[in-house]
Order: structure tokens, then C-alpha cells, then sequence
């Protein structure tokens, strides 16, 4: 099974801040890898899927990269609307479409 | 506008019986291959399985600590996708989510129905 490693597990940052969240496949995914953002309470939303492409409606300081094993999830300029914890999910390796642990990304 | 709408959550006791259903609107439901995905209490996402559209077979598959307990069904007739959960264990609390699912990621949730199997 294709198991996703997230770093860090949290992160402290500050408005303004470009953040960036990694993901790594235990084996190669190719492209299939997709990250959602997930608020208290609140249904995980898609942020991202083939590792780069920006899912309808989210905001361009959003983006994502990588290819392989090795993935990134990048916000260029912290809103305070983006504190929230952050998911990678392969959808190579189906019908197993295994999550990382989750980055809980925190106000400084 | 597209929607999906849990149901069926409560209160059980271990080795019990509970059904949850998800309400689709807004999309071709028919078309769709949907997944259940849980989320224990302050832990993170688990797949739970997923059911493909029937005219892609209408296969499930299921994560391994729920193969054999679990059953996923839809009935396109209703746009209603179902997750029959049997054997209940304690393990199995937590917040129930169907999804559409593709290799393009799960970009339609519910809002989610909360399960407790607690004796």
C-alpha cells in the first residue's frame, strides 16, 4: 500500500507569510496526488488535484507542485482565512486513496 | 446547486447496526463514483470505500478496517448513496463524509453525520 508522509504536522506562521506544506509517496504516484484544506467542524474542500492543478474557485496563491514522490503544497501570501489543516491524498494506487496525516497550520 | 447531504448518524453500541444515507442534488449522480471517507474525533481523514457508477460496473472496494462490516450501495433512482455498517466497533466513532471520488480528487462533500458506537 502507498503510504503519505506529511511535514511538518503543524506550522506557525504569520499573515503575509508564503507557507509551504510537503507530501511524500512511499512509491511513485506520478501526478496523482490532490490536497484539500479542512476548517474546524467543516467538510475537507479541494484545493489542488494533479499535483498542480487549482481546483474552480480556490484562489491563485494557492498552488501545488511535484511529481514522483515528493509533492508541495505552497500558499504565497498568508490570509487569515487559510488557518486550517492541510491534506495530501493519492489517487494513483485505487481503489486505497490513502491521506497524509495533516499539517495544522497555525496562527504566530 | 450541488449538494450532498448525510444522514442517519447516532448513537449505537458495539457489534450493532447502522445505515447512513447521502442525498445527491445538483449533479449527475448517476455518473459519479462515490467514496466514504471518516474522520475519527481530532484525527485525521480515513478512506472508508468507494462504489463505482453502475455503467462503470458499480464495483466496491473497501479500506481494510471496515472490509466485511462495511456494505456501500447507491440507488440512482433516488440519487441516494448508502453505507450499511454492521459489526460495529468502538473504533468506528467519528464523523461519516460521502464524496464524489475520481483521479482527480474528492471535490464534492457532505457536511458529514457523526457516528458513536459506545456501550
Amino acid at each position: 500500500d502507498v503510504q503519505m508522509t506529511q511535514s511538518p504536522s503543524s506550522l506557525s506562521a504569520s499573515v503575509g507569510d508564503r507557507v509551504t506544506v510537503t507530501c511524500r509517496a512511499s512509491q511513485s504516484i506520478r501526478s496523482y496526488l490532490n490536497w484539500y484544506q479542512q476548517k474546524p467542524g467543516k467538510a475537507p474542500k479541494l484545493l489542488i488535484y494533479a499535483a498542480s492543478s487549482l481546483q474552480s474557485g480556490v484562489p491563485s496563491r494557492f498552488s501545488g507542485s511535484g511529481s514522483g514522490t515528493d509533492f508541495t503544497l505552497t500558499i504565497s501570501s498568508l490570509q487569515a482565512e487559510d488557518f486550517a489543516t492541510y491534506y495530501c491524498q493519492q489517487s494513483y494506487s485505487t481503489p486505497l486513496y490513502t491521506f497524509g496525516q495533516g499539517t495544522k497550520l497555525e496562527i504566530k | 446547486e450541488v449538494q450532498l447531504v448525510e444522514s442517519g448518524g447516532g448513537l449505537v453500541k458495539p457489534g450493532g447496526s447502522l445505515r447512513l444515507s447521502c442525498a445527491a442534488s445538483g449533479f449527475t449522480f448517476s455518473n459519479a463514483w462515490m467514496s466514504w471517507v471518516r474522520q475519527a474525533p481530532g484525527k485525521g481523514l480515513e478512506w472508508v470505500g468507494r462504489i463505482k457508477s453502475k455503467t462503470d460496473g458499480g464495483t466496491t472496494d473497501y479500506g481494510a478496517p471496515v472490509k466485511g462490516r462495511f456494505t456501500i450501495s447507491r440507488d440512482d433512482s433516488k440519487n441516494t448513496l448508502y453505507l450499511q455498517m454492521n459489526s460495529l466497533k468502538t473504533e468506528d466513532t467519528a464523523v461519516y463524509y460521502c464524496t464524489t471520488v475520481g483521479w482527480n480528487g474528492m471535490s464534492i462533500w457532505g457536511q458529514g453525520t457523526m457516528v458513536t458506537v459506545c456501550s
